[in-house]
């Protein structure tokens, strides 16, 4: 089954503990992006990246970095993690790079508590 | 500054009623416009995608249209059922150098029976 899938759902951490999410798609999209979503503010782009080694910021990066090294696995690493990052967190995928002629799919969501 | 804004926030109608949802956005040079559902605790699904070429997709009872020179798209639902309740988001990507996909606040939509 086509799927984008993020590892873990749930988490609840404490202040500047390091964390992974992990994202993987088996659609061999070039295409992968992280959002967060929080109340009043909708979704918002954290990091994109177009194709394994190439990844840019969206428009809220601070705090987070990202890595590409397989096409099919976007982590998105919180180095040291701040109660303003808790959120509701997603992963989307596209097969085409430039984005601009194809769909988007996105993962379930990962629901991040810092403390 | 690009943005979308989608109004009503919320919205409740009685079944079998025909709607319409708004989306607009600043800046005309789009590429395209993406709706999107999204269900409580779950993920978002596509619904339509236009590119900026296109003036209407239509999917089922589903029908979204889009006005570039008013910044403008719509999402019309046919016969609404309980199970199209949900919130309705609109993206748009522009078309400038970058690839970021910018969202509305969305549209949360409640069919009573």
């Amino acid at each position: 089954e086509a799927q984008v899938t993020q590892n873990p759902r749930y988490l609840i951490t404490v202040t500047g503990k390091k964390l992974t999410v992990t994202c993987s798609q088996n659609m061999n999209h070039e295409y992968m992006s992280w959002y967060r979503q929080d109340p009043g503010l909708g979704l918002r782009q954290i990091y994109y990246s177009m194709n394994v080694e190439v990844t840019d910021k969206g428009d809220v990066p601070e705090g987070y970095k990202v890595s590409r090294k397989e096409k099919r696995n976007f982590p998105l690493i919180l180095e040291s993690p701040s109660p303003n990052q808790t959120s509701l967190y997603f992963c989307a995928s596209s097969l085409d790079r430039r984005l601009a002629w194809d769909t988007q799919y996105f993962g379930p969501g990962t629901r991040l508590t810092v403390l | 500054k690009q943005e979308v804004t989608q109004i009503p926030a919320a919205l409740s109608v009685p079944e079998g009623e025909n709607l319409v949802l708004n989306c607009s956005f600043t800046d005309s040079a789009i590429y395209n416009l993406q709706w999107f559902r999204q269900d409580p605790g779950k993920g978002l699904t596509s619904l339509l995608l236009i590119q900026s070429s296109q003036r209407e997709q239509t999917s089922g009872r589903l029908n979204a249209s889009l006005d570039k020179s008013s910044g403008r798209s719509t999402l019309y639902i046919a016969a609404s059922q309980p199970g199209d309740s949900a919130t309705y988001l609109c993206a748009v990507h522009w078309m400038d150098s970058s690839y970021k996909l910018i969202f509305g606040s969305g549209t949360r939509l409640l069919v009573r029976p």
